[in-house]
């Protein structure tokens, strides 16, 4: 089976932009989970898609948002961006269970300018 | 809320040694699973072991073993015979079993393989 994948792998955008960011998750995977890297504040959860519906969501603002389409694919769109939104995103995908591991992508290295 | 702490910031070992990475973690849940996952520079978060918290046998994975110890909360990750390979961020997660399903993380411990 294909990995999880996710496009871009790098984007630089200045400060006020908008970004869209595309995950894959492995064929039969159910979840998607988001989740921002960054030196300072380490990996944090950003929210979790199942079958089309917001299961869970971490403690981000508003500005960030995310949709699962029918294919479990998946999208993170950061509006107004900041430079504190500089970091790597990772997604993740798992069946969508309890006991289910979570796979994750290459992540998008995103650079706000 | 749950916490992950990973008290090493880095470490280092010879290759072909063995070395520990420690993890504790804090809770009120009885049933959850822990994970070790590690991160090499291209950033790819690969999967290393899981153990359920249900299972008092210490999960193995080749040359990868963990010591949990539930009532301590500590989930350590030993490596055997260190390869070059190995080198790389390991991180300690936390997941529940029945509410919100997302990882909790440590923030990493970096692992340096001497050759």
């Amino acid at each position: 089976k294909a990995g999880v994948t996710q496009t871009p792998r790098y984007l630089i955008k200045t400060r006020g932009q908008q970004v869209t960011l595309s995950c894959s998750p492995i064929s039969g995977h159910r979840s998607v989970s988001w989740y921002q890297q960054t030196p300072g504040q380490g990996l944090q959860f950003l929210f979790e898609y199942f079958s089309e519906t917001q299961r869970n969501k971490g403690n981000f603002p508003g500005r960030f948002s995310g949709r699962q389409f029918s294919n479990s694919r998946s999208e993170m769109n950061v509006s107004t961006l900041e430079l504190g939104d500089s970091a790597l995103y990772l997604c993740a995908s798992s069946g969508g269970g309890a006991a289910d591991t979570q796979y994750f992508g290459p992540g998008t290295r995103l650079t706000v300018l | 809320a749950q916490t992950v702490t990973q008290s090493q910031p880095e470490m280092s070992v010879q290759e072909a040694e063995t070395v520990t990475l420690s993890c504790t973690y804090d809770t009120s849940e009885s049933d959850y699973y822990l994970f070790w996952y590690k991160q090499p520079p291209s950033r790819q978060m690969i999967l290393v072991i899981r153990q359920e918290a249900y299972k008092q046998q210490n999960a193995t994975e080749n040359r990868f073993s963990v010591n949990f110890q539930k009532a301590a909360k500590s989930f350590s990750l030993k490596i055997s015979d260190s390869q070059l390979g190995d080198a790389a961020m390991y991180f300690c997660a936390y997941r529940s079993a029945w509410s919100n399903y997302q990882l909790i993380w440590g923030a990493g411990t970096k692992l340096i393989i001497k050759p």
